[in-house]
């Protein structure tokens, strides 16, 4: 089977930094992606790392060890509008692109 | 470029009915995932179709069926719903000639099953 697991809830204030920790057991493991999802929203596409090491894009970074079965999203200069749901997901080597996703992790920034 | 697009947005059905719902892929994506996403939980895939023919498919039951057509848009249909069926259904477009990685959801359609 597929697991990934994610903190549930983060709480960080404006302009500070936050990591959300991702952790997987998989087959077939291919890459890890993250989404975010705001309330009521769909989830749109962050960053995706097929390989180890660092993704970055503008404010948000993404880490992926493969060693370790262990991914993280770093969100820098955090603004309130980050405010939403978190999820990483494992793409799997099935042959056809399959995401599975961890359950989220909600991230409230405060004034 | 227009986005992914879902209908109806909301939807309530009684247990035992059947529902379809829509989706329109991204423009150039045909690859098409549904995704069922319950209430505080990620997104569980259902599907996928790729050139209108369903190439993978996650652990949910065969009354949970889909189509695509030749214009890369999709239909999921569910047969005998359930309550456990209430849930934000998400559609996915994705090119894999492209950032196969890469997918752009819809906003969704709420169903409620009463």
């Amino acid at each position: 089977g597929q697991s990934l697991e994610q903190p549930s809830e983060v709480t960080a204030v404006e302009g500070a930094i936050v990591q959300i920790n991702c952790t997987y057991q998989t087959s077939g493991f291919y890459g890890l992606s993250w989404y975010q999802q705001h309330d009521g929203g769909a989830p749109t596409f962050l960053s995706y790392n097929g390989l180890d090491g660092l993704e970055e894009t503008g404010r948000f970074s993404s880490f992926l060890s493969r060693s370790d079965s262990y991914g993280y999203l770093l969100l820098q200069e955090l603004q309130m509008k980050d405010s939403a749901s978190y999820f990483c997901a494992v793409r799997l080597n099935t042959g056809f692109q399959k995401l599975v996703f961890g359950t989220g992790t909600r991230l409230l920034v405060s004034p | 470029e227009t986005g992914v697009t879902q209908s109806p947005t909301h939807l309530i059905k009684t247990r035992g009915q059947q529902v379809t719902l829509r989706c329109s892929s991204q423009s150039g994506h045909n690859t098409v995932s549904w995704y069922q996403q319950a209430l505080g939980q990620g997104p569980q895939f259902i599907f996928q179709y790729y050139r209108e023919e369903e190439n993978g498919r996650g652990n949910f039951p065969p009354r949970f069926s889909g189509l695509q057509f030749p214009n890369y848009s999709s239909e999921l249909n569910v047969n005998a719903l359930e309550l456990d069926d209430s849930a934000l259904y998400l559609c996915a477009s994705s090119n894999p000639g492209l950032a196969d990685y890469e997918q752009y959801f819809g906003p969704g359609t709420r169903l409620t099953v009463t």
